[in-house]
């Protein structure tokens, strides 16, 4: 079947747009993350959806990045007044369910990235 | 918060070589370990796991060792091909599914 898939794959923006990044997970996929990965590191948890909630958005950096997830399936990414700092890959990721159990741990599977440059 | 830290940051090995990767963690409660294997553009992928009340885990050519006390766990790769070459990443996850991921390697083998 289809994997996560995440529009558009670059966005280049002037500083102070704003700019919405859009994820379609897996189908039947209840857990939705968003992770923003800058060159040479490893991927930043932002935020993650289950259900329509946000069950965690401790990783947003601050009120300039908001997420939604209003009917459970896709998420948009939504960044104002951009800033050259917001230069990044904005990875999302689809899992089954979440779960902080040991035995139900479900693997995230990642869409390709959206690559935002703001000049 | 958990907090990962991964060496060596790059890595170059002769094709058929071995090539480890170490890991370390902050969280005694974090219970579970993938690592991730990314190509240049292109989405990380899960190559294994381990949880945290196993040891070891082989798979082909690759396999993971996990000791939970010192709070460290490692990616071997034996036999490495040229196809291998990518960033590879470890995390651990927190509780709720929040992957914490480590800041990469970056694995070249020569041919």
């Amino acid at each position: 079947g289809a994997g996560v898939s995440q529009t558009p794959s670059n966005k280049v923006t002037e500083k102070g747009k704003y700019v919405e990044l859009r994820c379609d997970p897996i189908s039947g996929h209840t857990a939705l993350y968003w992770y923003r990965q800058s060159l040479g590191q490893g991927p930043e948890f932002l935020i993650y959806f289950q259900g329509t909630g946000a069950a965690d958005d401790s990783g947003l950096p601050n009120d300039r990045f908001f997420a939604v997830r209003p009917e459970g399936s896709v998420s948009t990414l939504k960044i104002q007044r951009t800033e050259r700092g917001d230069s990044a890959v904005y990875l999302c990721a689809s899992s089954l369910m979440a779960s902080g159990g040991q035995s139900s741990y479900n693997e995230q599977f990642f869409g390709p990235g959206t690559r935002l440059t703001v000049l | 918060g958990e907090n990962v830290e991964q060496h060596p940051s790059t890595l170059s090995v002769q094709e058929g070589d071995s090539a480890v990767i170490k890991c370390t963690y902050s969280d005694s409660a974090s219970n579970y370990f993938p690592w991730y294997k990314q190509e240049l553009g292109k989405r990380p992928q899960l190559i294994i796991d381990i949880r945290s009340n196993v040891g070891e885990k082989k798979d082909q050519r690759i396999a993971v060792t996990l000791n939970k006390t010192a709070k460290h766990f490692s990616l071997h790769i034996t036999e490495t091909q040229p196809e291998d070459s990518a960033v590879y990443f470890c995390a651990a996850v927190e509780y709720g599914n929040k992957l914490v991921f480590g800041a990469g390697t970056i694995l070249r083998v020569k041919s």
